[in-house]
């Protein structure tokens, strides 16, 4: 258990439903990641938060995704009208303010959209 | 964009065998990590390399970081069957910002 939580485990949904994702990140950690996984690839970048300002934003991340902080702590991703390409593992990370760059990642939210 | 590539994407081995994956940048990386992940998991973080030519240990893991930061590699001595997962390398370009990571190289042990 890394201290990064996810909510829910899993989510399986219709094309087209609006769905909503959580990530706690580590307490002290200011630094929050989005990645998304899908089978046999490793995790693509989706988007940064350093505390509550959205710093980055991937290609991947189109205009049916949304990722908020709002007070630097949990962060909550969105993806409206969902297709059946968005089925994947999302991921969280949180990173402190160290000279490390290390992520902790979260278990995951595994969404798959019938 | 940055692209980071891995081989191989599989490998088979009998315990007790070596086993190395190598990871290629197209970018000079400011660092590269490694995670693995076992199957149903997540990915969870083994090591960070910083210098050019730098290698570290983690007991039968061996680490590499190319003199271009541009490669890096992992080497398992003697596999176990708990070495079973996916290892993924993932290249940091600039200090603090995203990771990239390459499709991963999955190992199964067989007893």
């Amino acid at each position: 258990d890394t201290g990064v939580s996810q909510n829910p485990r899993h989510k399986i949904t219709k094309r087209g439903q609006n769905v909503t994702f959580r990530c706690d990140p580590i307490s002290e950690h200011n630094r929050l990641y989005w990645y998304r996984q899908t089978l046999g690839q490793g995790p693509e970048f989706l988007t940064y938060f350093q505390n509550e300002a959205q710093l980055e934003k991937s290609r991947l991340l189109s205009d049916r995704f949304s990722a908020e902080r709002p007070k630097g702590s949990f962060s909550t991703l969105e993806i409206q009208r969902t297709e059946q390409g968005d089925s994947a593992m999302y991921l969280c990370a949180s990173r402190g303010t160290g000279g490390t760059d290390t992520q902790y990642f979260g278990p995951g939210t595994r969404l798959t959209v019938l | 964009g940055q692209q980071v590539m891995q081989i191989p994407q599989y490998q088979h081995v009998q315990e007790g065998e070596d086993f190395t994956t190598y990871c290629n940048s197209s970018t000079t990386l400011s660092n590269i990590q490694w995670y693995k992940q076992r199957p149903g998991g997540h990915p969870v973080f083994l090591i960070q390399l910083v210098k050019s030519g730098e290698v570290k240990k983690q007991k039968r893991l061996t680490f590499q970081f190319g003199e271009a930061k541009k490669n890096s590699s992992l080497h398992i001595t003697a596999t176990q069957t708990t070495d079973v997962g996916t290892y993924f390398c993932a290249g940091c370009r600039v200090y603090g910002n995203k990771l990239v990571f390459g499709a991963g190289t999955i190992l199964r042990v067989k007893s």
